[in-house]
């Protein structure tokens, strides 16, 4: 079963509004969580590197402004996008390392964004 | 930017047939390299990976090979069936503190009945 839940799987939303995307590790602690963006029939980009506990590492070109993260327990991060424009529109993936499962990553289902 | 790419963006092959996919990379000094599988829709899912110390591991029908000489990378699935349609992505550890994992363009593999 999913070791990583990530929620809404997909959101519509009007232009220059927020939308919240959850991600959460289900049966093990995450103090490091990864949020990847997909055009499609692209490859994943990495936006950030979520930290338990402290600030996010953004990659270089990404917006900290506009893609907000929060990693506030062991278990959660949410990716906020704000003032969301159609160049948004994207689907967005989290995904963590799981302890003892050394450095591959376990993705969530992903979330497909609409900004109209 | 990205240091892993593949040759071939799509690739067809009949069922029961062997795949291979391919990439290279272009940092000599990375360490650890994995395959995933992502499902339209859907988010990827480990395959398989190798460290640089290697150059073949083997899975559940399954293969990577690593050529360090060459920073080349490759997935062999052998009797591919029709659940193997998907998109394939080489990806690469690289390491800053932590580690961040970075993907390549990926290939899109279409197994025919």
């Amino acid at each position: 079963g999913a070791v990583v839940s990530q929620h809404p799987s997909r959101v519509i939303c009007k232009s220059g509004t927020s939308v919240k995307i959850e991600c959460r590790s289900l049966d093990f602690q995450a103090t490091t969580m990864f949020w990847y963006r997909q055009f499609p029939k692209k490859s994943l980009m990495l936006m950030a590197t979520s930290n338990e506990g402290s600030k996010a590492t953004y990659e270089q070109g990404v917006e900290k402004d506009k893609f907000l993260i929060n990693h506030a327990s062991l278990t959660l991060s949410t990716l906020t996008v704000t003032s969301a424009h159609p160049e948004d529109s994207s689907f967005y993936i989290c995904s963590a390392p799981r302890p003892g499962s050394g450095e591959k990553l376990f993705f969530g289902s992903g979330t497909q964004l609409s900004v109209l | 930017g990205e240091s892993v790419g593949l040759h071939l963006p799509t690739l067809s092959v009949q069922e029961g047939d062997n795949s291979i996919i391919n990439c290279a990379y272009s940092n000599s000094a990375s360490d650890y390299f994995i395959w995933y599988k992502q499902e339209s829709g859907k988010g990827p899912q480990f395959i398989i990976d190798i460290r640089s110390n290697m150059d073949k591991r083997q899975g559940q029908r399954v293969t990577v090979l690593l050529n360090k000489t060459v920073k080349h990378l490759s997935l062999q699935i052998a009797a591919t069936q029709p659940g193997d349609s998907a998109v394939y992505f080489c990806a690469e550890n690289i390491y800053t503190g932590g580690f961040k994992t970075i993907f390549g363009a990926g290939t899109r593999l279409f197994v025919k009945a």
